[in-house]
Parts: C-alpha cells; structure tokens; sequence
C-alpha cells in the first residue's frame, strides 16, 4: 500500500517556463510534507515543506501548495533552469520527531534548452 | 558544516555474508536515520536512531538492525544477505528535536551495496 503517490515518472519542461510536480497521499495522519531533489550518485536534497496547518510555502523560486481536503500536494517551480533537471522526491510523516519519511517514487523533471 | 558521510561507498558481498555500515552525521544533529532505495520500491525507511535508542522503525525484517553511538554516529547491518539486499543504502540526519521544521533530513551520499 502506497501511501504517496508520485504518478507522473517523468516530466519534460521547457527552460523558463513553470514546471509543476504533484503528489498524493492516503494516510490523513500526515501534517508535514516535504520535497526532496536527486542528482545521480548523490543523496537527496532537502528542498522545501509545508506543515498541515498551512496551504502554501513559498522560497525563491520554489513553491508548494497543501490542499488538505483533496490529500494533494505540488511543487511548482518557476522559472525553471537547466539545473533544476532532477529526480523529485515527495515525503511526508506524522506526528513528532520520531517517525520516518515515507517517499514517493520520484518524477525524473527534464528541462529543456 | 561538514555534511553526512557514509562508508563505504561501494560494497560487493555474497549471499549469505553479513555487512556493516557506517554513516557520521552532521556535527550536532542527534537523530540518524537510515532508508533503503531499489528501483522498484522507492525509498523506504528502515529505522531511526536518537540519543543511542532506536525511536522507529519500519516494516523489514530483523536481519537488518542498527546502532548508534554517544557520538551520533551510526551503523546499520544486514546479515545473512539476500540477492534482494542489493539496495543504495542513504542515511540521513537531522536534529531529532521539534524545531518547527520537523521531518528536514539531510542525506549523505549513500552506499550501493551489491550482493553476487
């Protein structure tokens, strides 16, 4: 039982336009989610999160919006550059500090020149 | 800050063999935890570690257990290998304690083990 759901393995974006990754979750106990982003042979990068108690997170270029109701979250990036070509990762866990991350299985984001 | 280290980078074992890793956090930060990535499951949390204690852990079985140390570092093991352990294996650390930004891990580079 997947309880992210990444359903897009890949996107193809064109450079400067806005690049949009969505994400589902089932488990209504999640309140904190989080984008994570994967070079080849290098560990995930924090990138940015939202607490339940909020609908929209904003850093520099980065955005993510929480629409608890429909259990779905995206990641929008904008403008989007030929560094931002990536595996994009969406977590979520709940509760304290004690939990894990539970993953989805990423969406491979291509920018193209 | 230095980031997270793994050792080693690279591992190639046999069916039935045993083998540790290593994974030092960053300076400061008292939770490690540790994730298994394959291809077709994703990545998926094995357990994480606080102050020396295991505070959670996730659904595989006992042949993969972990430790920490009162320098924060930490070892995981996986004994009896399977040729299904062949995995990149992240560890991850973060600061363990409700800062407002709970859940911000940071990974190291992780360790590719392969199992013949």
């Amino acid at each position: 039982d997947q309880q992210v759901k990444q359903n897009s393995p890949s996107l193809s974006v064109q450079e400067g336009r806005i690049s949009i990754l969505n994400c589902d979750y089932t488990n209504s106990m999640f309140d904190y989610f989080l984008w994570y982003k994967k070079y080849p042979a290098e560990g995930p990068t924090f990138l940015i999160s939202i607490s339940s108690i909020k609908d929209k997170n904003e850093d520099g270029r980065f955005t993510v919006f929480l629409n608890k109701s429909a259990k779905h979250l995206s990641l929008h990036i904008v403008p989007s550059q030929p560094g931002d070509s990536a595996v994009y990762f969406c977590a979520a866990k709940q509760g304290g500090g004690a939990d894990g991350l539970t993953f989805g299985k990423g969406t491979h984001l291509i920018i193209q020149p | 800050k230095a980031g997270v280290t793994q050792t080693p980078r690279y591992l190639i074992k046999t069916r039935g063999q045993q083998v540790t890793l290593s994974c030092s956090p960053i300076s400061g930060h008292r939770s490690v935890s540790w994730y298994q990535q394959t291809p077709g499951q994703g990545l998926q949390f094995l357990f994480e570690y606080f102050s020396e204690t295991q505070r959670n852990k996730g659904n595989f079985p006992g042949r993969f257990s972990g430790r920490q140390f009162s320098n924060s570092r930490s070892e995981m093991n996986v004994s009896t290998l399977e040729l299904g352990d062949s995995a990149l294996y992240l560890c991850a650390s973060s600061l363990g304690v409700l800062t407002g930004r709970e859940g911000e891990q940071f990974f190291g580079p992780g360790t590719r083990l392969t199992v013949l």
